[in-house]
C-alpha cells in the first residue's frame, strides 16, 4: 500500500514556467515532509522540507505548500530552468522510517 | 563534508557469486540505511542501522546480508542473487534515526546475470 501518493507521474513545462507536484497522505503519524531531487545515475538529494506546523516554506526558487487538514503538500518550482529537469520524490517520515512517493519526472524545455 | 561515498559504482555478478557493496560517511552520523531502487521507482528501504545495531530489516531475503563494522562504514554482502535483484543500491546516513536530513550516496548500479 502506497503511504504517500504523488502526482503527476510526469510533467513537461517551458523554461520560466512553474511546475507543481502534489502529494497526499493518510497517516497522521507523519511529522516531517522532505522533497528529494534525483538526476539520472545519482542518489536523491534533499531539496527542501517542511514540518506539519508550517503552511509554507520557501528556499530560493523552491516552495512547499502544506495543508494539514487536507493531508496534502506540494512543491512549486518558480522560474523553472532546463537544469531542473530531474525526478522529484516527496516523502514523509514516521518514527525512523521515510516513505517515498512514486516520483515525478520533470522536463523543462528551453 | 556532507558526502556519503559508495563503492563500487557498477557491479556485474553471476548468480553464484559473492560480492560486497561498501558505504562510508565521515559526518559523525549514527544512523545508516540501505535502499534498493528500480528504474523509475522510488527508493525502497531495506535495512536501518542505529548506533551500529540493526534496527530495521524490511523482510529482505537472506541473500542480502548487511554489516556495520563501525560508525562510519556500512557493507552489504551479496550471495546467490537473482536477476530481479538488479537495481541501484543506495546508502544513506542521518544524524540518528530521528535525524531529519538523510544524505544519500551516489549508489551502486548492480546487474545480476
Amino acid at each position: 500500500q502506497q503511504q504517500v501518493k504523488q502526482s503527476p507521474q510526469s510533467l513537461i513545462v517551458q523554461k520560466g514556467g512553474i511546475p507543481i507536484i502534489n502529494c497526499a497522505y493518510e497517516n497522521t503519524a507523519f511529522d516531517y515532509f522532505p522533497w528529494y531531487q534525483q538526476f539520472p545515475g545519482k542518489g536523491p538529494a534533499l531539496l527542501i522540507a517542511i514540518r506539519p506546523d508550517v503552511s509554507e516554506k520557501k528556499e530560493g526558487r523552491f516552495t512547499i505548500s502544506f495543508n494539514k487538514s487536507a493531508k496534502q503538500f506540494s512543491l512549486h518550482i518558480m522560474d523553472s530552468q532546463p537544469g531542473d529537469s530531474a525526478t522529484y520524490f516527496c516523502a514523509a517520515r514516521a518514527g525512523n522510517q521515510f516513505y517515498f512517493g512514486t516520483g515525478t519526472s520533470l522536463t523543462v524545455i528551453p | 563534508d556532507t558526502e556519503v561515498t559508495q563503492t563500487p559504482k557498477h557491479l556485474v555478478m553471476g548468480m553464484t557469486n559473492k560480492k560486497s557493496l561498501k558505504c562510508e560517511q565521515h559526518m559523525g552520523h549514527r544512523a545508516m540505511y540501505w535502499y534498493k531502487q528500480k528504474a523509475k521507482k522510488p527508493p525502497e528501504l531495506m535495512f536501518v542501522y542505529s548506533y551500529e545495531k540493526l534496527s530495521i530489516n524490511e523482510s529482505v531475503p537472506s541473500r542480502f546480508s548487511p554489516e556495520c563494522p563501525n560508525s562510519s562504514l556500512l557493507n552489504l554482502h551479496l550471495h546467490a542473487l537473482q536477476p530481479e535483484d538488479s537495481a541501484l543500491y543506495l546508502c544513506a546516513s542521518s544524524q540518528d534515526t530521528k535525524g531529519e536530513t538523510q544524505y544519500f550516496g551516489p549508489g551502486t548500479r548492480l546487474l545480476v546475470l
